[in-house]
């Protein structure tokens, strides 16, 4: 069974301070590996993801993550937070030999002014 | 392209109704998902589909039905609603499964008195 933890349900960080966001994973196999961004009252919206290769993905809007396997962590990372980036953030997996895809609960993100 | 979209936006249910959410993505898809967001539950799977004329059931299928008859279009059934299905319900799309991205409705809040 695959599963995925966001272990704080709100992080919160100083405009222009760097940014992480944990998560960490349970898959059976080698796991593809997601972010999604939820702004209020809108649907997720894909940042990045892990498929194999090197262990630091870049996505959109500056956002990056490391995978790391010893771990089981792909942690979303961003070098200085702007107020803009405030939202839900999911992780999400899925085993190449699952159809399904299971998230994380989300993590809420403050970026104080 | 409007990407996914989702009908109705709101709706206001009596226990006992029933009513049919439509999904509609203009990427031509393969796999089409429904999920609901509930507060500290993040997103689960209620229904998936992996190509016209197939569903299957996710995490949470109980009081609903799908089909998928055509493509583009992913139909979500309430049979008879419950105030336990007051939810926030979003649909998903993606090209296929393994480490395609998914693509996210607006969503539709659903309550049921």
């Amino acid at each position: 069974a695959q599963s995925v933890a966001q272990p704080e349900d709100q992080v919160n960080v100083a405009e222009g301070n760097p940014l992480t966001v944990k998560c960490t994973y349970s898959v059976s196999g080698n796991p593809y590996l997601f972010w999604y961004v939820q702004y209020p009252n809108r649907g997720l919206q894909f940042l990045l993801k892990y498929i194999t290769g090197d262990n630091l993905v870049k996505g959109s809007y500056g956002f990056e993550a490391e995978f790391n396997k010893s771990q089981t962590s792909f942690h979303l990372k961003k070098p200085s937070a702007l107020v803009s980036d405030s939202a839900l953030y999911f992780c999400a997996v899925r085993d190449p030999g699952n159809q399904k895809v299971t998230f994380g609960i989300g993590t809420k993100l403050q970026v104080i002014p | 392209n409007a990407g996914v979209t989702q009908t109705p936006k709101f709706r206001v249910l009596k226990t006992g109704q029933s009513m049919t959410l439509l999904c509609a993505q203009d990427m031509n898809h393969e796999y089409m998902y429904w999920y609901r967001q509930d507060p500290g539950m993040g997103l689960r799977l209620i229904h998936y589909s992996v190509g016209e004329g197939t569903t299957a059931k996710g995490e949470v299928p109980d009081g609903y039905n799908v089909s998928r008859l055509k493509k583009q279009n992913f139909l979500l059934g309430l049979e008879s609603a419950a105030p336990s299905q007051t939810s926030v319900y979003f649909c998903a799309s993606s090209y296929s499964g393994g480490s395609h991205e998914q693509y996210f409705g607006p969503g539709t809040r659903l309550t049921v008195t």
